[in-house]
């Protein structure tokens, strides 16, 4: 299965301030997607990240708060926004090649004081 | 109703024991099934895709029953590196949903 690195891996931010993740995959693949696990709780998909189109959003998440970038089919970033500590979670993104299984990168522990 | 639910658990089994964890869905138009495994503090892994004849892997055993809308993942034997929590997963190709999770503790 592919390789997935995420960047941060960890990060504390002030409220108001954004931060971009990084997702890289060692080759190519068709999907990519985000998403995000507050504690205790299971994984909330973010949104689909369209490789050279806007991304697809679930009900809940707007593009203004989580712009997605996906240059090529190896790369995607996502920026949260304005963050306040209800964003504090760990954000994961995955990758997913015609009809395999989604793989996961390592995620981003993200605190917001 | 949650599209994908689980046994809320956790579990507490001795090694050497046999679990059973069962997840149901709610949309029937979900195609594609599978169970994670994640670690505390690590990203979910791949444990199974499960298929509509069922599947097994070493100890591990997943079942997909369409018309009660469940799957299952079976553990025999179980050992102590099995504790972790075990999240399903359904849906089409192109969007999962998650269950919450049920830990499981393998004790010695």
């Amino acid at each position: 299965s592919a390789v997935i690195s995420q960047k941060p891996s960890r990060d504390i931010c002030q409220r108001g301030t954004s931060l971009t993740i990084q997702c890289q995959v060692d080759s190519q693949v068709t999907m990519m997607f985000w998403y995000r696990q507050q504690p205790g709780q299971s994984l909330t998909l973010i949104a689909t990240a369209n490789q050279g189109s806007e991304a697809t959003y679930e009900s809940g998440f707007v593009i203004d708060k989580f712009p997605i970038s996906r240059p090529n089919l190896t790369f995607s970033t996502l920026t949260v926004s304005n963050m306040s500590p209800e964003d504090s979670s760990i954000y994961l993104c995955s990758a997913q090649d015609g009809d395999q299984p989604q793989h996961f990168g390592d995620g981003t522990r993200l605190s917001i004081l | 109703r949650k599209e994908v639910e689980q046994d809320p658990g956790p579990f507490n089994v001795p090694e050497g024991a046999t679990v059973a964890f069962n997840c149901t869905y709610s949309n029937s138009a979900s195609q594609s099934f599978f169970w994670y495994r994640q670690d505390c503090r690590k990203e979910p892994k791949l444990l199974m895709s499960v298929y509509s004849s069922g599947n097994e892997d070493g100890r591990f055993t997943a079942q997909l029953n369409r018309a009660s809308q469940y799957i299952s993942l079976l553990i025999r034997d179980s050992k102590l590196s099995d504790s972790a929590t075990y999240l399903c997963s359904g849906g089409s190709n192109y969007k999962l949903t998650f269950g919450k999770g049920t830990l499981l503790t393998v004790n010695p």
